[in-house]
């Protein structure tokens, strides 16, 4: 079965500081993946999304940026964290090839102070 | 771009009424509509989803139901629990991304 992993749960960060948050998904090959934020009570932020190893698309222009260095691995990252990047980041992933249904990984609380 | 409007922000029903949650839609191509239950502090859970070919979709307790000429959808709760309590997502995929509302609170009050 298809399980999605996220590291760390948790993370409290000085604002300036790098920034990165992996994500990793098991018994599936080529998944479109997404990277969501959740400020605290809002609504889910569509971050990035790839269909494929290198092949990235940005939907909010920022300080944050992604990667996809393998099939089943997604990156986010950030130079210089700034207060209003807190929030709760989802990973996220579709079956390739025509499937709807979308997971979510368990997340990565991000404080930054 | 897609865009989804979902009513209401809040909702507080008594354990035993039933819950509606209504979303409109503004893309006609859209043909995917999955509703997402979360519980505090947790990810988003698929709780029942709906193809722009099907009109209704019943799962034990919740239904969802889906007007493709006035392009919304409502997801339908009945028999409230108290552990129905939580945020509601609805969402409507166009090309290849998912596009959510803003979310409902439901509160079930013993």
């Amino acid at each position: 079965s298809q399980t999605i992993h996220q590291w760390p749960a948790t993370l409290v960060q000085p604002v300036g500081s790098p920034l990165s948050l992996e994500c990793t998904v098991e018994g599936t090959s080529n998944p479109n993946l997404y990277w969501y934020r959740q400020a605290a009570g809002r609504g889910l932020q569509l971050l990035f999304y790839s269909v494929g190893i290198g092949q990235i698309s940005s939907e909010v222009p920022q300080n944050l940026s992604a990667s996809r260095p393998q099939d089943r691995q997604f990156i986010l990252s950030s130079k210089k964290l700034l207060l209003s990047d807190s929030g709760f980041y989802l990973c996220a992933w579709i079956v390739a090839g025509g499937g709807d249904t979308q997971y979510f990984g368990p997340g990565t609380r991000l404080t930054v102070l | 771009g897609e865009n989804v409007e979902q009513h209401p922000s809040t909702l507080s029903v008594q354990e035993g009424d039933s819950a509606v949650i209504k979303c409109t839609y503004s893309d006609s191509a859209s043909n995917y509509f999955p509703w997402y239950k979360q519980e505090l502090g947790k990810r988003p859970q698929l709780i029942i989803d709906i193809r722009s070919n099907v009109g209704e979709k019943k799962d034990q307790r919740i239904a969802v139901t889906l007007n493709k000429t006035a392009k919304h959808f409502s997801l339908h709760i009945t028999e409230t629990q108290p552990e129905d309590s939580a945020v509601y997502f609805c969402a409507a995929r166009g090309y290849s991304t998912l596009t959510f509302g803003k979310g409902t609170m439901l509160l079930v009050s013993p």
